[in-house]
């Protein structure tokens, strides 16, 4: 599976949108772009995910690039329950796939 | 659904000392996993299963056992724990259809080896 790199961490203001990038410029052309993220001590959580278009959900928004090399998770109008650590993953589709975390960003929503 | 739940919440182990971790899931998943993290570190795969009698290696295995005789229990073995086991360990699981692309995660276990 392709590499990611996300920042370590992140501040947004309460209200406001938080932009959180992620770079997988390895990525290849079967490989899906996933976002978790793990508020604190908790088991992670499934947010979003895509291959080549633009989603959205009741949570978020995914941008994926033209390249498909970097990805914005787009948190429209952060709450203080957003504080959490967001993992971006890039793993190949099909139905027998493992999902490798990195580190991931940990965002701070601040009031 | 409970969804994916775990048990103990807490545990404390003395070095060279067995346990089992439990998980089991309500939503009929072929696919579970055992995780482990470290303080400020990310999940690291240990063991894994896609059904019932198959289960496989994940990135760091050594030190755990795993079994899979239902399609709702997948439960972790330590068979003599040692202190560079202290961690949290989550359970997960998934549906094994292209169209299950979320992966359900327990509460986890908060291990501590001394």
């Amino acid at each position: 599976d392709a590499k990611t790199t996300q920042p370590p961490s992140m501040d947004c203001a309460e209200g406001r949108a938080a932009n959180l990038p992620c770079n997988h410029s390895t990525i290849s052309g079967n490989e899906y772009v996933y976002w978790y993220r793990q508020i604190h001590s908790q088991g992670p959580q499934y947010i979003i995910h895509g291959l080549k278009n633009n989603e959205t959900n009741e949570m978020a928004s995914l941008i994926i690039t033209e390249d498909r090399k970097s990805s914005t998770l787009i948190l429209p109008h952060a709450t203080l329950r957003d504080t959490a650590v967001y993992y971006c993953i890039v793993r190949v589709g099909g139905s027998n796939y493992k999902l490798t975390f990195g580190k991931g960003t940990l965002l701070t929503v601040n009031p | 659904n409970a969804g994916v739940t775990q048990t103990p919440k807490f545990q404390v182990l003395k070095t060279g000392q067995s346990m089992t971790l439990q998980c089991a899931q309500d939503m009929n998943h072929e696919y579970m996993s055992w995780y482990r993290q470290d303080p400020g570190m990310g999940l690291r795969l240990i063991h894994y299963s896609v059904g019932a009698g198959i289960t496989d290696q994940g990135e760091v295995p050594n030190g755990y056992n795993v079994s899979r005789s239902t399609t709702e229990d997948f439960p972790l073995r330590l068979l003599s724990a040692a202190p560079s086991q202290t961690s949290v360990y989550f359970c997960a699981s998934r549906g094994l259809a292209v169209s299950s692309y979320e992966q359900y995660f327990g509460p986890g276990t908060r291990l501590t080896v001394t």
